[in-house]
C-alpha cells in the first residue's frame, strides 16, 4: 500500500520562507497526482489551501504557493506570519477517485 | 455563501451505528459530491470516501469498505454518513466537505478536491 509522506514537524522564522513537501513511499510525485493542500489549526476544520499542484483556493493569500520540486509536491509559504502555524496536510489522487492524505506537518513559526 | 452544517456530537457504545448528517446551503447540491473525513484524537486527517450528489455514486476507503455508506437526499440538500459496527478507535471528529470533481484534458482524466468544510461532528465510542 502506497503511503504519503510529509515531514513530520518544521520551524520557520517569522518573515522567513519555508517549502514543505509531499512524496510517496514508493515513486515519485507528478502533477497527475493533482495535490492538494489543507491547513488546520487545533480544535479547527482543516481549510483548503491549494489543489491541482499550484492553484489557489478562494480567498488564500499569495504567500502560500503550490508546486512540483524534484520528485514531490511542495507548499511554500514565503513572509511566514504567526498565524501560519498550524498543521498542514497533502492529499494525492490516486485515480478510480480514491483520494490519501499524508500524515500531516506540524509548522512552528518561531 | 457555501456552507456546510453538521448534526450535534454523539456518543456510541462499541457495536452500535452512528449516521451524521451535513446539510448544504448556498449553491447546486447536485453540482458537487460530499467527501467525508475523519480525524481521531491527536492524529492526522483520513479520508473516509465520497458521494456524487448528482448521481449517489460512491467511493470508499479500502479500510471502511463493508462499514460505512453515504447517501445523499437531493431534496434537503443533505449528506448522511453512516458507520456501523463501531469500535473505539472509531472515536473521532467527523467532517464533510464539498467534492469538486473537474474534468482533465489528460488521465486520469478526472480529479478531485475538496474546498468547502463543516465544522466537524464529534463522535465518541465508549463502553
Amino acid at each position: 500500500q502506497t503511503v504519503v509522506t510529509q515531514e513530520p514537524s518544521f520551524s520557520v522564522s517569522p518573515g522567513g520562507t519555508v517549502t514543505l513537501t509531499c512524496g510517496l513511499s514508493s515513486g515519485s510525485v507528478s502533477t497527475s497526482y493533482y495535490p492538494s493542500w489543507y491547513q488546520q489549526t487545533p480544535g479547527q476544520a482543516p481549510r483548503t489551501l491549494i489543489y491541482s499542484t499550484n492553484t489557489r483556493s478562494s480567498g488564500v493569500p499569495d504567500r502560500f504557493s503550490g508546486s512540483i520540486l524534484g520528485n514531490k509536491a511542495a507548499l511554500t509559504i514565503t513572509g511566514a506570519q504567526a498565524d501560519d502555524e498550524s498543521d498542514y496536510y497533502c492529499v494525492l489522487y490516486m485515480g478510480s477517485g480514491i483520494l490519501v492524505f499524508g500524515g500531516g506537518t506540524k509548522l512552528t513559526v518561531l | 455563501q457555501v456552507q456546510l452544517v453538521q448534526s450535534g456530537a454523539e456518543v456510541k457504545k462499541p457495536g452500535a451505528s452512528v449516521k451524521v448528517s451535513c446539510k448544504a446551503s448556498g449553491y447546486t447540491f447536485t453540482s458537487y459530491g460530499i467527501s467525508w473525513v475523519r480525524q481521531a484524537p491527536g492524529q492526522g486527517l483520513e479520508w473516509m470516501g465520497w458521494i456524487s450528489a448528482y448521481n449517489g455514486n460512491t467511493n470508499y476507503a479500502q479500510k471502511l469498505q463493508g462499514r460505512v455508506t453515504m447517501t445523499t437526499d437531493t431534496s434537503t440538500s443533505t449528506a448522511y454518513m453512516e458507520l456501523r459496527s463501531l469500535r473505539s478507535d472509531d472515536t473521532a471528529v467527523y467532517y464533510c466537505a464539498r467534492l469538486v470533481v473537474v474534468v482533465a484534458a489528460t488521465p486520469p482524466y478526472y480529479y478531485y478536491y475538496m474546498d468547502v468544510w463543516g465544522k466537524g461532528t464529534t463522535v465518541t465510542v465508549s463502553s
